[in-house]
């Protein structure tokens, strides 16, 4: 059964670096998303991607966050400039249509 | 802005019992909600969803019910079995596009 897969699985980056987390949604979806999940916390929508732009983005999505579908099959989600709280587990989704989503297995990111 | 409550944060049921979380929505215009299971350190897995022009849904020991003039969804385990222990979220969508989860229950099934 094809599967979103996810890379890094963990991302360790210094407090102002810039991070890309990349994601491979499953081939023939249309519509993907990333969340994030702090630890031990709920899941958060952050932006929601079709057609080639942005759709929908939460507050939490600001300035320095970023998506692109660079190519026929990547999906990445760019933070420019990293701080402590945005240590978290960076889930990715897709789904053929508006309903059904598939999350990868995520990325933990650690901001030192 | 939107907002999906859940309720209880933790729940524990002796095996065999029932389980019951139940959820409520602010965003009258929502129309889909689904069901995840989420394992320690794993991805949330979709487990059951129901649309707004449904009242009920069951798969197997697994129950969804809504009532969409009260903005109440509930989610139902029934035999519970130790494997079920896990964090369950309940979402919402909110828009076309956009979805929100609850906070979690964390479902403990004794042995």
């Amino acid at each position: 059964e094809p599967e979103v897969t996810q890379t890094p699985s963990h991302q360790v980056t210094q407090m102002g670096q810039e991070v890309i987390l990349r994601c491979v949604p499953i081939s023939n979806h249309l519509y993907f998303y990333w969340y994030r999940q702090i630890l031990g916390q709920k899941v958060e929508f952050l932006v929601s991607f079709y057609n080639n732009e942005i759709s929908e983005k939460s507050e939490i999505f600001d300035d320095q966050f970023s998506v692109e579908r660079p190519d026929g099959s990547n999906f990445t989600l760019k933070i420019r400039s990293t701080k402590l709280e945005d240590s978290a587990m960076y889930f990715c989704a897709s789904l053929y249509g508006p309903e059904r989503q598939f999350f990868g297995p995520g990325t933990r990111l650690t901001v030192l | 802005g939107e907002n999906v409550e859940q309720h209880p944060s933790t729940l524990s049921v002796q095996e065999g019992d029932s389980a019951v979380i139940k959820c409520t929505y602010s965003d009258s215009a929502s129309n889909y909600f689904p069901w995840y299971k989420q394992e320690l350190g794993k991805r949330p897995q979709l487990i059951i969803d129901i649309r707004s022009n449904v009242g009920e849904k069951k798969d197997q020991r697994i129950a969804v019910t809504l009532n969409k003039t009260a903005k109440h969804f509930s989610l139902h385990i029934t035999e519970t079995q130790p494997e079920d222990s896990a964090v369950y979220f309940c979402a919402a969508r909110s828009g076309t596009y956009k979805y929100i989860f609850g906070t979690g229950t964390r479902l403990k099934v004794l042995a």
